[in-house]
């Protein structure tokens, strides 16, 4: 499968722990992108990288929220000290870089669904 | 303020019947729209993608619409079957950037 992959799947934590996930993108794509996803809600920008420059991140992602991409590849996201607010679906998506206004579409992984009790 | 509603929030068919769900947005500059198909528990697979001079696209029993004077877009299902049964969410991108607004999904089930 040469699709986003997303590790893990689902995970369940205590209030207080810090959690990590993993993204792996379509392999020639540079671009790389982390949104939040609650109940019925559509998929919300967290931030995104151009290789491994993140090059924007939304006011959702807090000081708790720090995301990586250090070789260009993979990326992770890790939540400290995680709230009961966290528990979503964290979706990380990739693309190509092509010129602003072209289809550039970007392409989703499973999702990571996260619950913090 | 850059905006994507859509309509109904929810939606019940019997299976084989059509439906269509409706998608308002106020983004500007306009660059794009696509609808995705949400399956529960997956990520949203792309479905159709319309630029500014594109006013209808077909993929399978799926027909997208656009009114880019009205800012509307519409997704036809002809047929329905029990597969369709998901959220169908429409982005539409902002010319010149690179994030996607969504809106917030139609939830759609399909019933035998």
């Amino acid at each position: 499968d040469t699709g986003v992959s997303q590790d893990p799947r689902h995970k369940i934590t205590k209030r207080g722990q810090n959690v990590t996930f993993r993204c792996d993108p379509i392999s020639e794509h540079n671009r790389l992108y982390w949104y939040r996803q609650t109940l019925g809600q559509g998929p919300e920008f967290l931030t995104y990288f151009q290789n491994e420059a993140q090059l924007e991140k939304s006011r959702l992602l807090s000081d708790r929220f720090s995301a990586e991409r250090p070789k260009g590849s993979f990326s992770t996201l890790e939540i400290q000290r995680t709230e009961q607010g966290d528990s979503a679906m964290y979706l990380c998506a990739s693309s190509e870089s092509l010129p602003a206004g072209d289809h550039n579409e970007q392409f989703f992984g499973p999702g990571t669904r996260l619950t913090v009790l | 303020k850059n905006q994507v509603e859509q309509s109904p929030q929810s939606l019940i068919i019997l299976e084989g019947k059509n439906c269509t769900l409706q998608c308002n947005y106020t983004v500007s500059p306009f660059s794009n729209l696509r609808w995705y198909k949400q399956d529960t528990g997956r990520g949203p697979v792309s479905l159709t993608i319309m630029t500014f001079s594109e006013n209808t696209k077909s993929n399978g029993r799926y027909t997208a619409t656009l009114d880019a004077d009205t800012k509307q877009s519409s997704l036809h299902i002809t047929a329905s079957q029990l597969s369709d049964s998901a959220s169908y969410i429409c982005v539409v991108r902002r010319g010149g950037y690179n994030k996607l607004i969504f809106g917030a999904g139609t939830r759609l089930a399909v019933h035998p």
